[in-house]
């Protein structure tokens, strides 16, 4: 059966700093894959999407990127974060264009 | 129009009580429909689809009215465990569009 991982479940950081976030899948090939934010007391933000290794789709534009080195690894970044960048960020895979599996979650906090 | 609006509740039964949710979405040209649920500080984990005729499991009935661009959820015999927030979703070109969800509380 799949599996998706994040890390790491919670995280600190200062304003300013850097910031990597990993996504993984197990059991599947070739998923599409999704990073969201989701604010407090606010629905579901779709931040990227990935179909295939190396190709990003971005939805918002903001100081987050996102890297999709391997066919089963998604990996959020920023090279400075912002205090707007706190929040909730989930990782999605989907094997088609439908229904999409969230992982855990990574539960941000920028002071 | 937001593109999925849901009542945001909350929605406070008693155990054992029928509560329905109701969504209402904007695009016509969506595609498929789901309810997710989530647990407070938990991801969202897919509950059920949405199909044109009604689809039922267990306790759980949804319903789905494309004239009127809305979907339902009823849930019959309320447990404490349903306590959670209700997130309606539509498929629109591939993309998930996530309503804000609705709160339930079920209390003993």
């Amino acid at each position: 059966s799949q599996t998706i991982h994040q890390w790491p479940a919670t995280l600190v950081q200062p304003v300013g700093s850097p910031l990597s976030l990993e996504c993984t899948v197990e059991g599947t090939s070739n998923p599409n894959l999704y990073w969201y934010r989701q604010a407090a007391g606010r629905g579901l933000q779709l931040l990227f999407y990935s179909v295939g290794i190396g190709q990003i789709s971005s939805e918002v534009p903001q100081n987050l990127s996102a890297s999709r080195p391997q066919d089963r690894q998604f990996i959020l970044s920023s090279k400075k974060l912002l205090l707007s960048d706190s929040g909730f960020y989930l990782c999605a895979w989907s094997p088609g264009r439908d229904t999409q599996y969230f992982g855990p979650g990574t539960r941000l906090t920028v002071l | 129009r937001k593109e999925v609006e849901q009542d945001p509740g909350p929605f406070n039964v008693p155990e054992g009580a029928t509560v329905a949710f109701n969504c209402t979405y904007s695009n016509s040209a969506s595609q498929s429909f789901f309810w997710y649920r989530q647990d407070c500080r938990k991801e969202p984990k897919l509950l059920m689809s949405v199909y044109s005729s009604g689809n039922e499991d267990g306790r759980f009935t949804a319903q789905l009215n494309r004239a009127s661009q809305y979907i339902s959820l009823l849930i019959r015999d309320s447990k404490l465990s349903d306590s959670a927030t209700y997130l309606c979703v539509v498929n629109t070109r591939g993309n998930l569009i996530f309503g804000k969800g609705t709160k339930l509380s079920v209390k003993p």
